[in-house]
């Protein structure tokens, strides 16, 4: 399978802290997004890095990317319980098509 | 951003029967949409990929009988489900790409079988 593993597969963090979360994947991309994706919802694009970037900021989120490990990971500074919620990498490799990760089900509790 | 809408959000089928969903991107030209499915807690497996104009390209497993896909026009894709088994139940998600740019997502469609 081409889909890219993300770990933890579940976070329960508190209101005020920091969320990490990791994806790997396993061929080479041209750039790597993260997903929002509430209970039940589609998906919220949050952020796009292309594979000559290794770092990228949005408001709360800072994304990183390493090739040479091939794997991402997404930062979520100073939670809230909205951000409670499913959050998926996707790679394009390519061939203008998106491999989801597995997921992280992330919870901040208030 | 560019918009995609899938309509509709949620239908419920008897066994047996197709469902249409369509997903039409609103302000942008999509040569390429994307037709996703999701199970419950799970993580998005993508079905095809559907290229106006002509047929579209089946991820291995993916009935091409089962699950007919139509790219009429350069806004919008059609997935039917045909003859619909309560195993077909999911939610079913299409994306448009533009160009090289990023993909954008229709907001999904809970498809029940019972």
């Amino acid at each position: 399978s081409q889909q890219g593993e993300e770990d933890p597969q579940a976070l329960s963090i508190q209101e005020g802290e920091n969320a990490t979360m990791n994806c790997s994947y396993k061929t080479s991309i041209n750039n790597l997004q993260w997903y929002r994706q509430n209970s039940g919802r589609g998906l919220v694009h949050l952020i796009l890095i292309r594979s000559n970037e290794r770092e990228k900021h949005s408001g709360r989120l800072r994304v990183t990317l390493d090739t040479s490990k091939k794997s991402s990971s997404l930062l979520i500074t100073a939670s809230r319980a909205a951000d409670t919620a499913s959050y998926f990498c996707a790679t394009e490799a390519g061939t203008y098509k998106y491999i989801f990760g597995t997921g992280t089900r992330l919870k901040v509790l208030a | 951003g560019a918009v995609v809408s899938q309509h509709p959000s949620r239908v419920i089928c008897k066994s047996g029967t197709s469902v249409k969903i369509e997903c039409r991107s609103l302000d942008f030209q999509a040569t390429t949409m994307f037709w996703y499915r999701q199970f419950p807690k799970q993580s998005l497996m993508l079905m095809a990929t559907s290229n106006e104009g002509s047929k579209a390209t089946y991820e291995q497993g993916v009935e091409k009988d089962k699950f007919l896909i139509n790219h009429a026009s350069l806004t919008l894709s059609t997935l039917t489900v045909t003859s619909a088994h309560p195993e077909d139940s999911s939610f079913y998600i299409c994306s448009a790409r533009v160009g090289g740019a990023e993909a954008f997502f229709g907001q999904g469609t809970r498809l029940t079988v019972v």
